[in-house]
């Protein structure tokens, strides 16, 4: 069975500072796991994911996360927060073993900014 | 390309009524979701299809029923609406084969209220 949990079910960190929500996830296989956004009103869209490349992978707007086998770990990054990161952020988890249904997501993570 | 449109985006049910979301994408994808979203509770798949005429139980089917007889189209039914149903309602879509590490693209969501 998978599983992700987000630690923080609200973040708030101020205009240019480091944002890092995490997210530790449990799976019996090699995980594919990624990061959603959710903008206010609108459905989510993919942030980054990996799938057993490189362990640090980028993706838009300047975020990216880092899979630590040993920690269990997924935790999402960006070195300096704009106020137009304020979103809902979801963590999810699936496999190569998986079919294309089996993507668990996480609670989410909402970010806030401020001035 | 509109990607994936939801209809409507908004609905106010009675205990016990009907109704149908539609959801619709252009993107010719093979596997379709629908999912709903509750406050701490992340997503949960609801059905899922992986192509034109098939459907399949996701984590939480009970009370919905879902159709997918154009490849493009595929609708989630409430048969006799509960309080319990009410909840922001995500339509999705990802390219065939429906590998688990393929990106799932979201529509907009309906946001449903059964009083």
């Amino acid at each position: 069975a998978q599983s992700v949990t987000q630690l923080g079910s609200h973040v708030s960190v101020s205009e240019g500072a480091l944002v890092l929500l995490r997210c530790n996830y449990s799976s019996s296989v090699p995980p594919y796991l990624f990061w959603y956004v959710q903008y206010p009103n609108q459905g989510l869209q993919l942030l980054l994911k990996y799938t057993s490349a490189a362990t640090l992978v980028k993706g838009i707007n300047d975020f990216e996360a880092e899979f630590k086998k040993s920690e269990t770990s997924f935790h999402l990054t960006k070195p300096s927060a704009h106020m137009s990161d304020a979103a809902e952020y979801f963590c999810a988890v699936s496999s190569q073993y998986s079919s294309a249904s089996k993507i668990i997501f996480g609670s989410g993570t909402r970010l806030s900014i401020r001035p | 390309n509109a990607g994936v449109t939801q209809t409507p985006k908004f609905r106010v049910l009675k205990t016990g009524q009907s109704m149908t979301l539609l959801c619709a994408q252009d993107m010719n994808h093979e596997y379709m979701y629908w999912y709903r979203q509750d406050p701490g509770m992340g997503l949960r798949l609801i059905h899922y299809s992986v192509g034109e005429g098939t459907t399949a139980k996701g984590e939480v089917p009970d009370g919905y029923n879902v159709s997918r007889l154009k490849k493009q189209n595929f609708l989630l039914g409430l048969e006799s609406a509960a309080p319990s149903q009410t909840s922001v309602y995500f339509c999705a879509s990802s390219y065939s084969p429906g590998r688990a590490d393929n990106e799932q693209f979201f529509g907009p969501g309906t946001r449903l209220t059964v009083l």
